[in-house]
């Protein structure tokens, strides 16, 4: 089955306790994204990248970290998490030959920073 | 950057009443998607809208892209239990590897 899977569904940490959220799509996308979702913002984009190797800025990205070393994993890092952190947040795929192509997204991940 | 805004932001309606909700922006869009998100879920891709004036159908969902390019339409007929969710609209920033979401219309049916 085609998915994005995002671990874990739910964390509760401390802040400045450094964190990561995997994700990982079975598609062969070569786009992937971060966003977080916060009540009457909508969902925010923190980091994309186009392939291997290649990321960038979203408009939300400060905090936080990416990496992009294989193709299917897009991990999400916050090395010192702070309460502003605390937030829903979804990763997702497509293929980036057009970008009209639709996003797959994860379901989620609820972080709470105290 | 750009922004959409959607209308409502929430909505309590009975079941089997006709829905309503539009998403608008200062920019133009070449694309306009929406989506849905259910509970405990991510959003799940409902209708691609790629030319102004279209207008397509997902079963009882219809979107319209508007004429001007700066707005969008998602209507949805005869609501059932299983439509509750949020409804974010969606598009891609031109020369962006970015899809800008609106603050989504949160859908209460009462049955």
């Amino acid at each position: 089955e085609a998915q994005v899977t995002q671990n874990p569904r739910y964390l509760i940490t401390v802040t400045g306790k450094k964190l990561t959220v995997t994700c990982s799509q079975n598609m062969n996308h070569e786009y992937m994204s971060w966003y977080r979702q916060d009540p009457g913002l909508g969902l925010r984009q923190i980091y994309y990248s186009m392939n291997v190797e290649v990321t960038d800025k979203g408009d939300v990205p400060e905090g936080y970290k990416v990496s992009r070393k294989e193709k299917r994993n897009f991990p999400l890092i916050l090395e010192s998490p702070s309460p502003n952190q605390t937030s829903l947040y979804f990763c997702a795929s497509r293929w980036v030959s057009s970008y009209n192509s639709p996003l797959h997204f994860g379901n989620g991940t609820r972080l709470t920073v105290t | 950057g750009q922004q959409l805004n959607q209308s409502p932001q929430s909505m309590f309606i009975q079941e089997g009443e006709d829905v309503s909700m539009n998403c608008t922006s200062s920019s133009i869009f070449n694309t306009w998607l929406w989506y849905k998100q259910e509970p405990g879920e991510g959003p799940v891709l409902l209708i691609a809208l790629y030319k102004a004036g279209e207008l397509t159908s997902n079963g009882r969902l219809t979107a319209q892209f508007g004429i001007t390019r700066k707005d969008s339409f998602l209507n949805i007929s005869a609501s059932i239990p299983s439509d509750v969710g949020i409804y974010f609209c969606a598009g891609p920033q031109r020369g962006a590897q970015k899809l800008v979401f609106g603050q989504g219309t949160r859908l209460t049916i009462n049955p």
